[in-house]
């Protein structure tokens, strides 16, 4: 079954702190893996995307691994900002004929001053 | 940037209405979806829509149907609301690069609907 998995559920850190997001996936035949960012009453919004070959990919203060073989990626958010206070979501793709897209239940960050 | 519109932010109806759900991307965007977001379940695809006039059944479809008369417009409709149907609507709209899915979902920023 495919399905994608978040730890923790929820995350406290002091403002300039560093913290580590997981998502481990069973989703077969990988695509890609999406990392989105959700705001307080908005949508959410891709902050990055990895594909098989791709190990690691920064974005600012945000830097995605990927570990192919064992099925796991991290998010890493460095020097945070109360503005990184959010629902972090872990999309993944599977490269089927309907593209099925298979979504974590998300850690909520909160960041506090 | 591509821009997802819904129409309502917050809407109210009462049990067995009929309520309509609007979603409108500016990108001429082929892939429209409709996903609802409950605590702790995370969001569950309800129906999605590869181009004009397609539909297809997400995951959880029982209560819903969708209209897609127009590319840039996907309605969704809950023929008689109940209050289980109460949560945050979420659409998103996606290109299609060739045969690839790697383009990102662009969201709008949600209809919180309460069936009373």
């Amino acid at each position: 079954k495919n399905q994608v998995e978040q730890s923790p559920q929820s995350l406290i850190i002091l403002e300039g702190k560093n913290c580590t997001l997981q998502c481990n996936y069973t989703v077969s035949p990988f695509s890609n893996l999406r990392w989105y960012k959700q705001d307080t009453g908005r949508g959410p919004v891709s902050l990055t995307i990895m594909t098989f070959s791709e190990n690691t990919k920064s974005n600012g203060r945000y830097t995605a691994t990927l570990d192919a073989d064992t099925k796991q990626s991290s998010l890493h958010i460095t020097a945070s900002q109360l503005s990184d206070s959010a629902s972090y979501i872990c999309v993944v793709s599977a490269q089927t004929r309907d593209d099925k897209i298979i979504f974590g239940k998300g850690t909520r960050l909160h960041i506090l001053p | 940037d591509v821009k997802v519109t819904q129409s309502s932010r917050y809407l109210v109806k009462r049990t067995g209405e009929k309520v309509f759900l609007e979603c409108v991307q500016d990108m001429d965007h082929e892939n429209m979806f409709w996903y609802r977001q409950d605590p702790g379940l995370g969001l569950r695809l309800i129906y999605f829509s590869y181009d004009v006039k397609m539909k297809e059944k997400g995951d959880i479809p029982e209560g819903y149907s969708v209209s897609r008369e127009k590319k840039e417009r996907f309605s969704l409709i809950l023929e008689s609301a109940s209050t289980n149907q109460t949560s945050m609507y979420l659409c998103a709209s996606r290109i299609r690069e060739g045969k690839t899915y790697n383009s990102p979902l662009h969201f709008g920023n949600g209809t919180r609907l309460t069936v009373t």
